[in-house]
């Protein structure tokens, strides 16, 4: 049964290109958690999702972040124009349906802007 | 929202002594707190949690111990060894609500 697996692992893009991120959680687990860390810093929460849904996007910046998990294939994190803030490791979480609180998470993303 | 503190934020620690990490959260509402550990490069893994109905939980050489009136808890790793090296990260949340809210991590220096 394989982890969460996220893709890329490394991700390098210019200022201004889009970053897409991808999230495929654990077998059978059917939320999905997007977390943001910066260096020597702890996780921070941006959105929550659900197969076609997003639950909570409390965390998630106002303009040009945007996340999905469709029906079929991972989920995406999608970062429009970005800039060298965005920089950081990005990491997906995932949870089965039954209500639980463990959360599994990937490997991460590393996101450099140049 | 959730506020979660850990101390100390650097320890170090003989091969074969305990290390101990605590960590305190504002909202008393919460009721479920995992850790996590996360080494260099690789994403935080799930070593041991917490639910509020209990005040002590242990697994092996690890154990975490909550205080909800004070609204602190704690990691204890006994009989460390190299491999404990690594960020750990404490959390806390409503249980069912994957919101986590982190601390901002231990590391932890295992000397041989």
């Amino acid at each position: 049964n394989a982890g969460v697996m996220q893709n890329p692992r490394h991700l390098v893009r210019r200022r201004g290109q889009e970053a897409r991120l991808r999230c495929s959680p654990m077998k059978g687990h059917s939320h999905v958690y997007w977390y943001r860390q910066l260096p020597e810093e702890g996780l921070k929460f941006m959105v929550y999702l659900q197969k076609e849904n997003i639950i909570d996007e409390s965390g998630m910046p106002k303009e040009r972040f945007s996340a999905e998990f469709p029906k079929e294939g991972p989920s995406i994190l999608r970062i429009q124009q970005v800039v060298r803030g965005d920089s950081a490791a990005y990491f997906c979480a995932s949870s089965p349906p039954i209500s639980s609180s463990e959360a599994f998470f990937g490997q991460g993303t590393r996101l450099t802007v140049v | 929202g959730e506020n979660v503190e850990q101390h100390p934020s650097t320890l170090s620690v003989q091969e074969g002594d305990s290390a101990v990490i605590k960590c305190t959260y504002s909202d008393s509402a919460s009721n479920y707190f995992p850790w996590y550990k996360q080494e260099l490069g690789k994403g935080p893994q799930l070593i041991i949690d917490i639910r509020s109905n209990v005040g002590e939980k242990k697994d092996q050489r690890i154990a975490v111990t909550l205080n909800k009136t004070a609204k602190h808890f704690s990691l204890h790793i006994t009989e460390t060894q190299p491999e404990d090296s690594a960020v750990y990260f404490c959390a806390a949340t409503l249980y069912g609500n994957n919101r986590l809210a982190f601390g901002k991590g231990n590391q932890v220096v295992v000397i041989p």
